[in-house]
Formats: structure tokens, sequence, C-alpha cells
């Protein structure tokens, strides 16, 4: 019973490098989404995907990309990290109820 | 547009003490209302929700009220213990065609033996 997997769990990168965020889920859900967590400004969307084939700007979505590249998968991208991005990433899916978290990926860019 | 606020932490508690974590929001129509719950190094797990005006959600023993009226869902528990210490997020989900989630900034609750 996995519900929504994340990896890494934990990265390090240098500014002006690239990386992706994988994130799975195993619900059928099909609604995902990603976050970023900051100290004090609690949750904000980043992009989300409503089903398969569709993905959306949030809140915060400048210096990323997303990929829904099936029901199951839902992948982060930063083409070229700023210092700025360094923060604690969650994957979510959602049901018509309730929403469903990884653990998340703590980010830094140095 | 929708938006939810919180009342700013830390809320720092003696075991068996009160808890009440005010949260009020701001919607277009009539938006379900969560709190999620991340306990240290973890990911947030849903702990209550309502859907409409006048549930109560409950749950470990926390509950929230929907009130319309005052457009708050205020997180109660009658006796804290040391592993509620954790940050509460209140929530709302968008009532449009996107049904996002859109979180207050979460209270960090401490909670001492």
């Amino acid at each position: 019973n996995a519900g929504v997997t994340q990896t890494p769990k934990f990265q390090v990168l240098k500014t002006g490098q690239s990386m992706t965020l994988q994130c799975a889920q195993d619900m059928n859900h099909n609604s995902m989404y990603w976050y970023r967590q900051d100290p004090g400004m609690g949750l904000r969307l980043i992009y989300y995907s409503a089903s398969e084939g569709t993905t959306d700007k949030g809140e915060v979505p400048n210096g990323y990309n997303v990929s829904r590249l099936n029901k199951r998968e839902f992948s982060l991208r930063l083409e070229s990290a700023a210092p700025s991005q360094t923060s604690v990433y969650f994957c979510a899916s959602k049901s018509i109820t309730e929403a469903f978290f990884g653990q998340g990926t703590r980010l830094t860019v140095v | 547009g929708n938006s939810v606020t919180q009342m700013e932490g830390p809320v720092t508690l003696s075991e068996e003490a009160f808890l009440t974590i005010n949260c009020t929001y701001t919607a277009t129509g009539y938006p379900s209302l969560f709190w999620y719950v991340q306990y240290p190094g973890e990911g947030l797990q849903l702990l209550l929700k309502a859907t409409k005006a006048d549930d109560k959600g409950s749950n470990k023993g926390f509950e929230a009220t929907y009130r319309k009226e005052t457009t708050s869902f205020h997180l109660e528990k009658g006796s804290v213990q040391v592993s509620d210490s954790a940050v509460y997020f209140c929530a709302l989900r968008a009532m449009d065609s996107s049904y996002k989630l859109i979180f207050g900034s979460g209270t960090r609750l401490l909670v001492r033996p």
C-alpha cells in the first residue's frame, strides 16, 4: 500500500544545474499536484494535473516544468536551479474527497 | 479569490491543555474544508474534513465545525498529548473546475509534558 511515492528524498544542486523530481501514485487518481513548502508560507501550488494528458499552472510556476507521463506519474523539472528554489517539495494525488501526500523532497540549491 | 488564514504559531501548551487553532477562509461558493497534520519529517495527512455548513469533522479527539456565517473552521481538542506536536494546516477545496486545495500557512503546535 505505497500511496504516493516521491524520489529522491534529499538533493543538493548547484545553481544552474537541472534535475527532475519523480512522483508516482498507485491509487488510480486522476488529479495530481506539486507543492512547495517554505517556512511561514504554508504549501504553495506549483503545477497540477487534473487528468492524464493535462497540466496547469498553480500559484508559483516560474522556473518549473511538469510532465504527466501517464495516470500514475507526475514529474517536476527544474531546468536551471536557483537558490530561491531551495524548499521542500510535496507531490499529492487526490480523490474526490481527500488528498494524499508523498513524504517530500528536501532540495537545497547552493 | 480563494484563501485561508490561520493563526500564527508556534502554539506551546502543556499536556492535557485545551487547544484551539483558528482558521478563517475566503471563497466563492461553498467549499469543502479540511485540516491536515504534518508530523516531523513526514508529508501531510488528512486529519478531518467538513463538506457543508454546520458539519462537524472529528478524528483522534480533534474537532472542527464548518461555520458559514463566520467563514471559520477552527480546530479544537479538549486535552492535548505530547504526541500531538506537529504542524497543522487548514485548507479548502476550490469549487471552480480545478478543485485545487488551497492551504493556510500552517500552525506549529508544541506540547510539553
